[in-house]
C-alpha cells in the first residue's frame, strides 16, 4: 500500500513556466488538500477538494489551480510560476468528515 | 491566523515524559483539538485529536481542560525519534497550522 505519493520530489523551474505537481492516493479518501510550507510560516492551505468533481479555495489560493477528475488524483498547477512560489508543497488526504489527514512526502519547488 | 498558542521550543530528556502545552482560548463548541508532528523534511504525521474528553492512543495522551481553552499533549516516554515540531490545531474539517513547538529530546 503506497498511501499518498507526490511527484516530482523536487524541481527547479524558471519563472514564467507552467508546472503541475502530482498527488495520488490509494486509500479511497474523499477529501484531498494542498499545502505549502515556508520557513517560519508553518503550513498554509492552498486548495482543497471534499469529493471528486468539487474544489475549494484555502488560505493562499492565488497563482494556483487544482482539479479533481477522480477520487485518487489531485494535481496542483502553477500556470506561470513566480519566485514567491518557491516552497515545499505537501498533499494530504482524509475521509470526508474524518479526523486524520495523511500527508505525502512533499515536493520541493524552486522558482528562479 | 492560527487559533492556538504554543511555546516555540521545549527540551526533554530521553525516557522522560514530554508535556507540550497549547492555549486555544477562542475555540468554538464544535471544533476539535488536533495534534500533528513533523519530523525534519517529512510530511506532518497525525498524533491524536479530541473534542472535550481526554484521549489516549499508542502514541500519546491528550488532556483537555474542562473549559476547553487549553490542552496538553503527553508523550509518556520520549525517545530521540520524537524530536520534531509539534503542531496543536483547532478546527473541524480544514486545518490551520501555526508555527508549532520544536521538541528536542536529548540523551
Amino acid at each position: 500500500i503506497a498511501g499518498i505519493t507526490q511527484a516530482p520530489t523536487s524541481q527547479i523551474l524558471a519563472a514564467g513556466r507552467r508546472m503541475t505537481l502530482r498527488c495520488t492516493q490509494d486509500m479511497r479518501h474523499n477529501a484531498m488538500y494542498w499545502y505549502r510550507q515556508d520557513l517560519g510560516l508553518g503550513l498554509r492551505l492552498i486548495h482543497y477538494s471534499n469529493t471528486a468533481g468539487t474544489t475549494g479555495k484555502g488560505e493562499v489560493p492565488d497563482g494556483y489551480s487544482v482539479s479533481r477528475a477522480n477520487t485518487d488524483d489531485f494535481p496542483l498547477t502553477l500556470a506561470s510560476a513566480v519566485p514567491s512560489q518557491t516552497s515545499v508543497y505537501f498533499c494530504a488526504s482524509s475521509d470526508l468528515g474524518g479526523d486524520e489527514q495523511f500527508f505525502g512526502p512533499g515536493t520541493r519547488l524552486t522558482v528562479l | 491566523d492560527a487559533k492556538t498558542t504554543q511555546p516555540t521550543s521545549m527540551d526533554c530528556a530521553e525516557g522522560r515524559a514530554a508535556n507540550l502545552p497549547c492555549n486555544h482560548s477562542t475555540i468554538s463548541g464544535n471544533e476539535y483539538v488536533y495534534w500533528y508532528r513533523q519530523i525534519h523534511s517529512q510530511g506532518p504525521q497525525y498524533i491524536i485529536h479530541g473534542l472535550k474528553n481526554n484521549e489516549t492512543n499508542e502514541m500519546a495522551s491528550l488532556i483537555i481542560t474542562e473549559d476547553r481553552k487549553s490542552s496538553t499533549l503527553i508523550l509518556p516516554h520520549a525517545t530521540l525519534r520524537d524530536t520534531a515540531v509539534y503542531y496543536c490545531i483547532v478546527g473541524y474539517s480544514t486545518l490551520t497550522f501555526g508555527k508549532g513547538t520544536m521538541l528536542l529530546v536529548s540523551p
